[in-house]
């Protein structure tokens, strides 16, 4: 069964701290991405990662990815009330010629000021 | 450039109905995707568009179909309607497709009564 679990599914924390948000799949993929979704909005693409060991950047956030284990990290640094939002990963899984975007439950981030 | 625009915001069906949805893509992207977005399920692939060709698909039954314009812009219709259809219905577009970077519309609110 095509999987991708995400945890915690939802975070509490104060302004200052770090924290991570972990995104499991249960098949090979060779693309996972990270969107970040505000209340009663659409989604909004951060990060893309397409290879084992990639790494990207974007201010206080940083994604990796290792596709042996099959995992995604999104990291928060020093988080900030701006960055209080409901997080998904999506993996891209090959069905024969077909891809299917498969998404995480997603993680809803609150954080205090 | 103008954003991804859906069409209508919002909308009231009657269960066994049929319903058709539009999505506008920026300018130059050729590759438009749809998303359903429920709070049981969350968020599931429904098909992606290029260049007027289905190109993926989700596991959704034949109710819902979608097609694809030669400037791009695509349509989703949903027939015979029922009540587990009511969602958020998002397109996504993309200038290299297959879920790479994409751009979300607002969305559009089905509720089905």
């Amino acid at each position: 069964e095509l999987k991708v679990e995400q945890n915690p599914l939802f975070l509490s924390m104060q302004e200052g701290k770090n924290y991570t948000i972990y995104c499991n799949y249960s098949t090979t993929s060779d693309r996972l991405y990270w969107y970040r979704q505000d209340p009663g909005k659409s989604l909004e693409s951060l990060f893309v990662l397409l290879s084992n060991g990639a790494v990207k950047q974007e201010g206080r956030l940083m994604a990796s990815l290792d596709t042996k284990a099959r995992l995604s990290t999104l990291h928060i640094t020093a988080a900030v009330h701006d960055l209080s939002a409901t997080y998904f990963c999506a993996v891209d899984i090959r069905g024969g010629s077909n891809y299917q975007l498969i998404w995480g439950a997603g993680t809803k981030l609150i954080i205090k000021p | 450039k103008a954003g991804v625009t859906q069409t209508p915001r919002y909308l009231i069906k009657t269960r066994g109905q049929q319903v058709t949805l539009s999505c506008s893509p920026i300018s130059g992207h050729r590759s438009v995707s749809w998303y359903q977005q429920t709070p049981g399920q969350g968020l599931q692939f429904l098909f992606e568009y290029f260049s007027e060709t289905q190109r993926n698909k989700g596991n959704f039954p034949g109710r819902f179909s979608g097609r694809q314009f030669s400037n791009s812009r695509s349509e989703m219709n949903v027939s015979t309607l029922e009540l587990g259809d009511s969602a958020l219905y998002l397109c996504a577009s993309s200038a290299r497709g297959r879920h790479y970077e994409q751009y979300f519309g607002p969305g559009t609110r089905l509720t089905v009564t």
